[in-house]
């Protein structure tokens, strides 16, 4: 029973669309968060929720905005995208806000965006 | 600007060897300290965690804090293929405070 799962695994698109990214998770986590991992392998910050509510929000473009309908769900809708926009974008899931505490995040298995 | 530094590797051991990595980080006030390790085409997944200054082994694997020089470092014995991967180092201040992550250290462990 998959603890972060994430849809889709691939999305390959063109410059200018919009798109959106699910993840959901079964282990009763208080906080999601979202990471985009670039080419260098470079993990990055992009939000974090708690309970629904934003806590962290990285200086990301306004064309990427995060949407948390309760707990359990953590979705990102891109807007416009641009060809840096490709990356891998993890959502990840913890018990303790902040760092995660002794079980740190679980990661879902990333979304890998290309656009052309 | 918060700092996390790795080499970026990679860092070739035979088999049996013990493989030591390294992280330095930039913010005094840091307070939570992460090694991930994450396999090519996979996501990160947590090995340990070490929050005070000295040693904690956990198996084959062993973090080493030490808050003064702010350097923490992980050594795997026996080191097996199957170590073969990238491990980055996470180091957080607490609280509701981020994580930041190093760009990681790729280890290959050469049969």
């Amino acid at each position: 029973d998959t603890a972060v799962s994430q849809t889709p695994k691939y999305l390959v698109t063109q410059m200018g669309n919009d798109k959106s990214i699910k993840c959901e998770q079964n282990l009763g986590h208080d906080t999601m968060y979202w990471y985009k991992q670039d080419s260098k392998k470079f993990l990055k910050i992009m939000f974090s929720y708690n309970n629904k509510e934003l806590i962290i929000n990285e200086t990301v473009p306004n064309r990427f905005s995060p949407k948390s309908p309760d707990k359990a769900h953590l979705n990102l809708h891109i807007n416009s995208l641009e060809l840096g926009d490709s990356a891998v974008y993890f959502c990840a899931s913890s018990q303790e806000t902040g760092t995660g505490g002794d079980y740190g995040y679980t990661f879902g298995s990333g979304t890998r965006l290309t656009v052309v | 600007q918060k700092e996390v530094e790795q080499n970026s590797g990679p860092l070739s051991v035979p088999e049996g060897a013990i493989a030591s990595l390294n992280c330095t980080y930039s913010d005094r006030v840091s307070q939570s300290f992460f090694w991930y390790r994450q396999y090519s085409g996979k996501s990160p997944e947590l090995i340990m965690s070490i929050y005070s200054n000295g040693d904690k082994e956990d198996g084959r694997f062993t973090a080493q804090l030490n808050k003064a020089s702010q350097y923490v470092s992980l050594l795997i014995r026996d080191s097996q293929p199957s170590d073969s991967a990238t491990y980055l180092c996470a180091v957080g201040a607490g609280g509701y405070q981020k994580v930041t992550f190093g760009t990681g250290t790729k280890l290959q462990v050469i049969p």
